[in-house]
């Protein structure tokens, strides 16, 4: 069965830490994989990944697909109270048309 | 780029009455659509997609229903709600299968 799988569930970390996130699959004919940040309402797009081994980076925020062991990461460095938010993956597959999430990371940054 | 409507942003229902929440998309012409719910702020759970006018792919055997009549518009009903269709409704569209998915601003639907 297909499916999408983030950890950890939740994550509280003081701010200026270094946190990491992760988001492995099992998907046939998979197309890509894209990160989203999500707060009040709408996810808002951080990363589409398609590539292994490719590091996508904006700001203090940075990706990395390793297609070989089905994974990718999200790293969030010098965190900010701002980056407080769900954190949701998603795998894009069947000829890029479907797209499942993961369950998310509640990430919270105390000051 | 594209933008997304999507309402009403709340939405309160009593059991058994039917539903319906629309969602039009502006800036892209022959987009692949998707109707998603969330519960209780976490994972987005996938409910349809549609790649084209009057093509609906359903994920999960439920008491909805969608439906594309226009190119731009995608339309998510039900006969009689449950109090388990509380959820948060999300439209989200991508102009192809190589671009991201953006979203609209969501429903928020309580069942009562």
């Amino acid at each position: 069965e297909d499916k999408v799988v983030q950890s950890p569930l939740s994550l509280v970390v003081h701010e200026g830490d270094t946190v990491t996130l992760n988001c492995s699959y099992e998907v046939t004919n998979f197309r890509s994989l894209l990160w989203y940040k999500q707060e009040k309402k709408a996810p808002t797009f951080l990363f589409m990944l398609t590539s292994s081994g490719i590091e996508k980076k904006s700001g203090r925020l940075s990706s990395i697909l390793d297609k070989k062991e089905l994974f990718s990461i999200l790293n969030i460095t010098a965190t900010q109270t701002g980056d407080s938010a769900v954190y949701l993956c998603a795998v894009a597959w069947e000829y890029g048309n479907k797209l499942v999430f993961g369950a998310g990371t509640i990430l919270r940054v105390k000051s | 780029s594209q933008t997304i409507h999507q309402w009403p942003a709340t939405l309160v229902q009593p059991v058994g009455s039917p539903l319906s929440l629309e969602c039009t998309v502006e800036g892209t012409s022959n987009p692949n659509l998707y109707w998603y719910r969330q519960a209780a702020g976490r994972g987005l759970q996938l409910l349809f997609y549609s790649v084209g006018i009057g093509q609906i792919s359903s994920e999960v055997p439920q008491n909805l229903s969608a439906s594309r009549p226009q190119d731009r518009q995608f339309i998510l009903s039900s006969k009689k709600l449950l109090l388990s269709d509380s959820g948060f409704y999300l439209c989200a569209c991508r102009s192809s299968y190589n671009s991201p998915l953006h979203f609209g601003n969501g429903t928020r639907l309580t069942v009562t």
